[in-house]
């Protein structure tokens, strides 16, 4: 089955703790994607990558990281987690061809709260 | 700054009423699409529209993209509880670009 996978689905975790939520896509994407949602504001583009070493920010950057090692990969990291960041987070996979904009395929979501 | 707005933010009606929800930019998209996201899911894709006052229909749903490819409106026919969930509108300049979501439109349909 074509998915993407996050893990884990819940965390809840302590100021300055490091974390990783994996992020995992099987249909050989080369387009891959992290979002935070929060009320209101509707989905934030945290980072995103072309292909395989090649990663770009989004529009809210600040306080993670992420790496793109493996085409179907593409773990985020939180150096030092900051309740500001408790959020609902998505990764998407997506082809990229043509000029129109294809389908994303988001992952099940990851709900952290930093305490 | 390019920017999406939605309208209307929450909607609460009565199953087999018809709803329009409405999605706008200052900026011109090439491609404009809508997502449904359900409670403890990740948005799925309703449709793509790429061509100004392009409209298309999925079943009960018509989405219409604007001449001018600044907005874009999803309509409801006959809504039924099932339809409940938030609505998502994004745009993209180029398959390359950076993909701008709306705020979303939280839809409640009563049976």
């Amino acid at each position: 089955e074509a998915q993407v996978t996050q893990n884990p689905r819940y965390l809840i975790t302590v100021t300055g703790k490091k974390l990783t939520v994996t992020c995992s896509q099987n249909m050989n994407h080369e387009y891959m994607s992290w979002y935070r949602q929060d009320p209101g504001l509707g989905l934030r583009q945290i980072y995103y990558s072309m292909n395989v070493e090649v990663t770009d920010k989004g529009d809210v950057p600040e306080g993670y990281k992420v790496s793109r090692k493996e085409k179907r990969n593409f773990p985020l990291i939180l150096e030092s987690p900051s309740p500001n960041q408790t959020s609902l987070y998505f990764c998407a996979s997506r082809l990229v061809r043509g000029t129109y904009y294809n389908e994303q395929f988001f992952g099940p979501g990851t709900r952290l709260t930093v305490l | 700054t390019q920017l999406l707005e939605q309208s209307p933010q929450f909607l609460s009606i009565q199953e087999g009423e018809n709803l329009t929800v409405y999605c706008n930019s200052s900026s011109v998209f090439s491609s404009l699409q809508w997502y449904r996201q359900e409670p403890g899911e990740g948005p799925v894709l309703l449709v793509t529209v790429v061509t100004g006052g392009e409209v298309k229909k999925l079943k009960r749903l018509t989405f219409q993209f604007g001449d001018a490819r600044k907005d874009s409106s999803l309509h409801i026919t006959a809504a039924q509880p099932g339809d409940t969930g938030l609505y998502l509108c994004a745009g993209a300049q180029t398959s390359y670009d950076k993909v701008i979501f709306g705020p979303g439109t939280s839809l409640s349909v009563i049976p």
